[in-house]
């Protein structure tokens, strides 16, 4: 157990629909990264907060967005969905704000977009 | 796109034998790497890190080999197990790019 939670696990929803995906890291982290996982681009990075304020931007469509709340929790809004969003979805999390730390990665929540 | 990649998609090894999954890299200004396992249906587990001021560093049963020469790294697994059945993934961090990009992975197949 890497102590990220995310939820839900699973989520099926439909095009043009909007849904939440959430992240707790680990105890005392500070720094929460989003990757997506997907048979044809493999992982690739999202987005990253620290603290609360976002620290760095990846390959992130504009229908997607994040942010990291006070007790560092975050979430990930994916708008507008198309098919081509149905991935996994993954939450890591790290001590310090430089991604060389390790990243803890959570078990990932896989989107079905129908 | 990618400065990351592996040169072969799966690996079938016989248990109790050494492993190793090699990767490429195509960016001079990469001056991080780290190695992930990712059992199914699990998020990517840190294994080992190595830094471009390095060439080799050992962790418990694995070895990380870095040649900037040619821009290739390696995974070495000693005595492979049935637990060590995974995707392997090689990333980086390009310096002034703190961002970590991940290669497409290798399938590790452990044959008793």
């Amino acid at each position: 157990d890497s102590g990220v939670t995310q939820t839900p696990k699973h989520l099926i929803t439909a095009t043009g629909q909007r849904v939440t995906l959430r992240c707790s890291p680990r105890s005392g982290d500070l720094s929460v990264y989003w990757y997506q996982q997907s048979l044809d681009q493999g992982l690739q990075f999202l987005i990253q907060y620290y603290n609360g304020e976002e620290r760095a931007k990846g390959n992130i469509l504009e229908r997607f967005s994040a942010q990291q709340f006070p007790d560092l929790h975050s979430e990930l809004n994916l708008s507008s969905l198309e098919l081509g969003d149905s991935a996994l979805y993954f939450c890591a999390s790290s001590v310090g704000v430089s991604p060389k730390n390790i990243q803890y990665f959570g078990a990932g929540t896989r989107l079905s977009v129908l | 796109g990618e400065s990351v990649g592996l040169h072969l998609p799966t690996l079938s090894v016989q248990e109790g034998d050494n492993s190793i999954i090699n990767c490429a890299y195509s960016n001079s200004a990469s001056d991080y790497f780290i190695w992930y396992k990712q059992e199914s249906g699990k998020g990517p587990q840190f294994i080992i890190d190595i830094r471009s001021n390095m060439d080799k560093r050992q962790g418990q049963r694995v070895t990380v080999l870095l040649n900037k020469t040619v821009k290739h790294l390696s995974l070495q697994i000693a005595a492979t197990q049935p637990g060590d059945s995974a995707v392997y993934f090689c990333a980086d961090i390009n310096f002034g790019n703190e961002k970590l990009t991940f290669g497409t992975g290798t399938r590790l197949t452990i044959i008793p």
